[in-house]
């Protein structure tokens, strides 16, 4: 899998808009970018994930650069309980598992 | 409403005891995973399985064992502990097909060795 490269940390301002980067350069053409979130001492949370287009749930927006080496996690309006390990993981499209590294620790404050 | 449980969610034990953490998921998914992820870490892929009698292991599996009798549990067994294993652990799981293997985390069990 390729590996995946995001600040340690991050702050953000309660109701702005969160963006967090990940660089991906070494990606191939069937890995999917998967962003998960892990609030403190409880499991990961699923995020979104994308292939190649931009994606956008009710929880975030996924950007994905044209040339598919790097990502942006949006969270349109963080909150508090948005505090978190936020994880961006490239994973095989036919592979299930997942590989997680440090994360970006992003604390809103507000 | 379905779920995935872990059980203890907490345990103490001794070195060299063999301790077994329960798994168990009701979403009748095919894909179950264990983890560990220690103080300051991301987590770390222990086994896998994709299927009932299937197990694989992942990056961290000396020292554990998984098996997978049905599909609704993955019992992780250490089988003996020591203090390099006390950590928090982590069960998943998640359906196979496209578009379908978002991973469900249960709450995690947080093992002592002594």
């Amino acid at each position: 899998d390729a590996k995946t490269t995001q600040p340690t940390s991050m702050d953000c301002a309660e109701g702005r808009a969160a963006n967090l980067p990940c660089n991906h350069s070494t990606i191939s053409g069937n890995e999917y970018v998967y962003w998960y979130r892990q609030i403190h001492s409880q499991g990961p949370q699923y995020i979104i994930h994308g292939l190649k287009n931009n994606e956008t749930n009710e929880m975030a927006s996924l950007i994905i650069t044209e040339d598919r080496k790097s990502s942006t996690l949006i969270l349109p309006h963080a909150t508090l309980r948005d505090t978190a390990v936020y994880y961006c993981i490239v994973r095989f499209v036919d592979d299930y598992k997942l590989s997680f590294g440090a994360g970006t620790t992003v604390t809103v404050r507000a | 409403d379905a779920e995935i449980t872990q059980s203890p969610r907490h345990k103490i034990t001794e070195t060299g005891r063999q301790v077994t953490l329960a798994c168990h998921q009701t979403w009748n998914h095919n894909n179950m995973f264990w983890y560990r992820q220690d103080l300051g870490h991301g987590l770390r892929l222990i086994h896998y399985s994709y299927g009932v009698q299937d197990t694989n292991k992942g990056e961290v599996s000396d020292g554990y064992s998984v098996s997978r009798s049905n599909t609704e549990d993955l019992p992780l067994t250490l089988e003996s502990a020591a203090s390099s294993q006390t950590s928090v652990y982590f069960c998943a799981s998640s359906e196979s097909g496209v578009n379908r293997e978002t991973q469900y985390f249960g709450p995690g069990t947080r093992l002592l060795v002594l």
